[in-house]
C-alpha cells in the first residue's frame, strides 16, 4: 500500500524557533500538498508542489523528488502557528482521480 | 465568496438512523470528494466525483452512498448509521485535471450512539 509518513508526530517549541516538519512517501507522485488544521477548525491548503521550493510569508516548503521527501519550514515561529500540519500526496497513477493520501499529521505547539 | 459549505456542523444519531451530509461549492470545480478523519489516522477518502453524474469509491466506501446531480452539490448519505461511522467528515473540491490545491469545508462532526 502506498504510504505517507510524517515526522515528528508531535513538536513543542519556543516562540521564535525555526521549525521543520518532514514528509516521506513511498512511490512516485504528481503533487504534494501541505495543509494546516487549527483546533476545532477546518483544513486550509498551504502549498501544493511537484518540484523545487515555494515560500509564503514565514512558511517554506521544499520537495526532493528523487529522495521522495518534502519538508515544511516555519521561520520565526509564533504561537498562532500552533496547529496540526498535514502532508498529502496525489500518486502518479496515469490520470486516475482517486484522491489524496494523507499523513497522520504533525501536532505543533509554539509556546510564548 | 462561500467556497465549500458543509452542513450540519454537528450531528448526533442513533444506530440505524439515516442522514445526509450536505456539501456545496460555488467555484465551479469538477472534482469533489468526501473524507473522514479519525484519531490517530490520516484523512481517508470515502467517495469522489469528477463531474455531474460521475461518482466512484475511495478507500473506505462501505456504509456510504453519494450522488452528483449538479456540479455544485455532492451529498453523502449514511443509510443505516453505525458507531464505527463516528468521525469528522470533510468535503473538498478542486479542479482535478489542473492539479490545483484542494478547498475543504469546515467539517461535520458526527456521533453515532
Amino acid at each position: 500500500k502506498n504510504e505517507v509518513e510524517q515526522s515528528p508526530q508531535n513538536l513543542t517549541a519556543q516562540e521564535g524557533e525555526f521549525i521543520t516538519i518532514n514528509c516521506s512517501y513511498s512511490v512516485g507522485i504528481s503533487a504534494l500538498h501541505w495543509l494546516q488544521q487549527h483546533p476545532g477548525g477546518g483544513i486550509v491548503s498551504l502549498f501544493m508542489l511537484s518540484s523545487g521550493k515555494k515560500k509564503h510569508g514565514r512558511l517554506i516548503a521544499t520537495i526532493n523528488i528523487q529522495e521522495k521527501h518534502s519538508s515544511l519550514h516555519i521561520t520565526a515561529s509564533h504561537p498562532r502557528d500552533s496547529a496540526v500540519y498535514i502532508c498529502a500526496v496525489r500518486w502518479y497513477s496515469g490520470g486516475g482521480a482517486d484522491g489524496l493520501t494523507f499523513g497522520k499529521g504533525t501536532h505543533l505547539i509554539i509556546q510564548p | 465568496n462561500a467556497g465549500v459549505t458543509q452542513t450540519p456542523k454537528f450531528q448526533v444519531l442513533k444506530t440505524g438512523q439515516s442522514m445526509t451530509l450536505q456539501c456545496a461549492q460555488d467555484m465551479n470545480h469538477e472534482y469533489m470528494s468526501w473524507y473522514r478523519q479519525d484519531p490517530g489516522m490520516g484523512l481517508r477518502l470515502i467517495h469522489y466525483s469528477v463531474g455531474a453524474g460521475i461518482t466512484d469509491q475511495g478507500e473506505v466506501p462501505n456504509g456510504y452512498n453519494v450522488s452528483r446531480s449538479t456540479t455544485e452539490d455532492f451529498p453523502l448519505r449514511l443509510l443505516s448509521a453505525a458507531p464505527s461511522q463516528t468521525s469528522v467528515y470533510f468535503c473538498a473540491s478542486t479542479n482535478w485535471g489542473s492539479n490545483q490545491p484542494q478547498h475543504f469545508g469546515d467539517g461535520t462532526r458526527l456521533s453515532i450512539l
